[in-house]
């Protein structure tokens, strides 16, 4: 069965903090994504990576910086966290074709 | 850049009746279309992948079809049931690799 896993499904936040959320996938795929989902806005793509150290800026990088030092993790940084990044956080990876995501991680930053 | 719309935003049927949610996207050079299921407060679930050389896949009472040429895709329930009560999503995936979605139908199945 393959697998998205995030490393939390819910966390909850100080302003200013520095905020780690972690993806791991077991499919060996090259590509790796980040994506917000917010009402009304539906799903926005922060970051992706198509290979190890590799990224690439999507809609809404702002506030938000990446890495991928192994093939199976991609990490996403908010480097001090503010209110309006509060929301749910959604890691997917894909190989050539299908795209597979994680359960999501419910952030909440006060 | 590529739009995604789906129509209708929200749907409601009684629980065995067969139905179609559209997707429709503004740019055909795509690779492939992909349809998910969002339960609330839960991450996306593939359901149906479709490379733009196909037409449709089937997946138990799951059809999707494909139109490229006139960028729309339909995704068909047969007999539906209460536990198919979710939001649908669809993603086109382009040279860039990455995927566009639609804003989603939210679907509920009344008993």
């Amino acid at each position: 069965d393959v697998k998205v896993t995030q490393s939390s499904r819910y966390l909850v936040k100080r302003t200013g903090e520095k905020v780690f959320l972690e993806c791991v996938q077991d499919m060996d795929h090259e590509n790796m994504f980040w994506y917000r989902q917010d009402p009304g806005l539906g799903l926005r793509l922060i970051y992706f990576s198509y290979d190890v150290k590799m990224k690439e800026k999507g809609d809404i990088p702002e506030g938000y910086s990446v890495s991928r030092e192994k093939k199976e993790r991609f990490s996403l940084i908010l480097e001090s966290a503010s209110t309006n990044q509060t929301s749910m956080y959604l890691c997917a990876s894909s190989s050539t074709s299908e795209a597979f995501f994680g359960q999501g991680t419910r952030l909440t930053v006060v | 850049k590529q739009e995604v719309t789906q129509i209708p935003a929200a749907l409601s049927v009684p629980e065995g009746e067969n139905l179609v949610l559209n997707c429709s996207f503004t740019d055909s050079a795509i690779y492939n279309l992909q349809w998910f299921r969002q339960d609330p407060g839960k991450g996306l679930t593939s359901l149906l992948l479709i490379q733009s050389s196909q037409r449709e896949q089937t997946s138990g009472r799951l059809n999707a079809s494909l139109d490229k040429s006139s960028g729309r895709s339909t995704l068909y329930i047969a007999a539906s049931q209460p536990g198919d009560s979710a939001t649908y999503l669809c993603a086109v995936s382009g040279s860039a690799r990455q995927l566009t979605f639609g804003s989603g139908t939210q679907l509920t199945v009344l008993p």
